[in-house]
């Protein structure tokens, strides 16, 4: 079956510096979301790629769906402690029209 | 708000003692989703409903029942809860579940069984 990969699994970073985490499906996909989930809470909508080699920012994230549409990115700059949480890709395919949740990435920042 | 509401929060059951739970929503949205989602895991879709009509997933487990009498409600219910269904519960509601769509999910519900 279809399965969206995410790595790094955990990522503990110092207060200030970058954050990359990687999303890698095993088919193309139609779309990817990206969601934010802190610890304790719910996941959260963050923003959504729709096209081939898109690249979108929101203020310290950049996003990235790459030219396959099979993998994607999520870049933080100068991370912040608000910044804690599990990152997951979200990925759609017309084949089983739904979305696919990534295994996510778990981002501790150290003040 | 517009918003999607769980209760209860946290659910304690005993091993093989049915339980339920509730999902409501005030987004007048079409789809709602049933989530598992183990400590440190992903969230795995169980099942979903467009207006009336039920999914089932493939792999959710015969166990696993879900009821939506109205727009605004769902339910889900485990017949005989085991150790390892507790999980986190989480709802989410969209628009019509197809691409593009975004996905609003509650607070969830935290089950333990004893």
């Amino acid at each position: 079956g279809q399965q969206v990969m995410q790595i790094p699994q955990y990522q503990h970073v110092q207060e200030g510096e970058d954050f990359t985490t990687y999303c890698n499906s095993s088919t193309t996909l139609s779309n990817i979301q990206w969601y934010k989930q802190r610890p304790g809470g719910h996941p959260v909508f963050l923003i959504q790629l729709v096209k081939s080699g898109e690249v979108k920012k929101q203020k310290r994230l950049t996003f990235q769906f790459g030219e396959a549409k099979k993998n994607s990115s999520l870049h933080i700059t100068a991370t912040q402690t608000t910044d804690v949480g599990t990152y997951f890709c979200a990925g759609f395919t017309s084949g089983t029209y739904k979305y696919i949740f990534g295994t996510g990435t778990r981002l501790k920042v150290l003040a | 708000d517009a918003m999607v509401i769980q209760n209860p929060r946290y659910q304690v059951t005993q091993f093989g003692k049915p339980v339920t739970l509730s999902c409501s929503q005030t987004l007048n949205h079409n789809v709602m989703y049933w989530y598992q989602q183990k400590s440190s895991q992903a969230p795995k879709l169980l099942f979903h409903y467009y207006d009336k009509d039920f999914n089932n997933e493939a792999d959710t487990p015969d166990n696993f029942q879900s009821r939506r009498p109205n727009t605004s409600f769902c339910f889900l219910d485990i017949r005989s809860p085991g150790l390892g269904d507790a999980a986190m519960y989480l709802c989410a509601t969209s628009w019509h579940g197809g691409m593009t769509d975004t996905q609003y999910f509650g607070p969830g519900t935290r089950l333990t069984v004893l």
